[in-house]
């Protein structure tokens, strides 16, 4: 069980486009889901936390205009860097929270996506 | 915890061997830590957590030890193999009576078994 989704798991898109990645939790209702970012050979960077139904709280220096999240139910969350540039290029991975069961929130991971800005 | 941003430290090691990945976390108050594993091109998977109020938790051939006084975590994988080949992060819980329960991410170790 939890099993958390990713689509498109990698996408190239044209400088100045936009792209949306979708975050799906399969068998369960999220609470809540995360967006990061990872650059090669590095850690994950928090981008924002969104709970369904509300805004998303975005991380400093995450700008919220280009990096719009949409969570629109307790088992989609959609990330969509809008305008996209080179430097977006990254692998961008999401969580969804689960009820305590160990006596946290345990995040599962979804499989990442491949954001390629040509 | 770890600086982010720097790149991964690497440890390699012969298959069959014992393998110890440390860490260093930074909120004395955290709850709970976390260890994941992830395959190059995937998302984190967890592998074993402890809670603050133990030094010791034992998996299968993994093990973690916490150590608090110096803040110090670190993940034991015994006869370590090629499949266990990744990079591993440790994630620190803040007191979950504070209200967020969003971890902290270490800067990870990229572990490489050769056989």
């Amino acid at each position: 069980g939890a099993v958390v989704s990713q689509h498109p798991s990698w996408v190239i898109c044209k400088s100045g486009t936009s792209v949306k990645i979708e975050c799906r939790s399969l068998d369960f209702q999220a609470t809540t889901m995360f967006w990061y970012r990872q650059f090669p050979k590095q850690s994950l960077m928090l981008m924002a936390t969104s709970n369904e139904g509300s805004k998303a709280t975005y991380e400093q220096g995450v700008e919220k205009d280009k990096f719009l999240i949409n969570h629109a139910s307790l088992t989609l969350s959609t990330l969509t860097v809008t305008s996209a540039h080179p430097e977006d290029s990254s692998f961008y991975i999401c969580s969804a929270s689960s009820p305590p069961v160990r006596g946290y929130h345990e995040q599962y991971f979804g499989p990442g996506t491949r954001l390629t800005v040509t | 915890g770890e600086s982010v941003g720097l790149h991964l430290p690497t440890l390699s090691v012969q298959e069959g061997d014992n393998s110890i990945i440390n860490c260093a976390y930074s909120n004395s108050a955290s709850d709970y830590f976390i260890w994941y594993k992830q395959e190059s091109g995937k998302g984190p998977q967890f592998i074993i957590d402890i809670r603050s109020n133990m030094d010791k938790r034992q998996g299968q051939r993994v093990t973690v030890l916490l150590n608090k006084t110096v803040k110090h975590l670190s993940l034991q994988i015994a006869a370590t193999q090629p499949g266990d080949s990744a990079v591993y992060f440790c994630a620190e819980i803040p007191n979950s009576s504070g209200g967020s329960y969003i971890p902290t991410f270490g800067r990870g170790t990229s572990l490489i078994v050769h056989p």
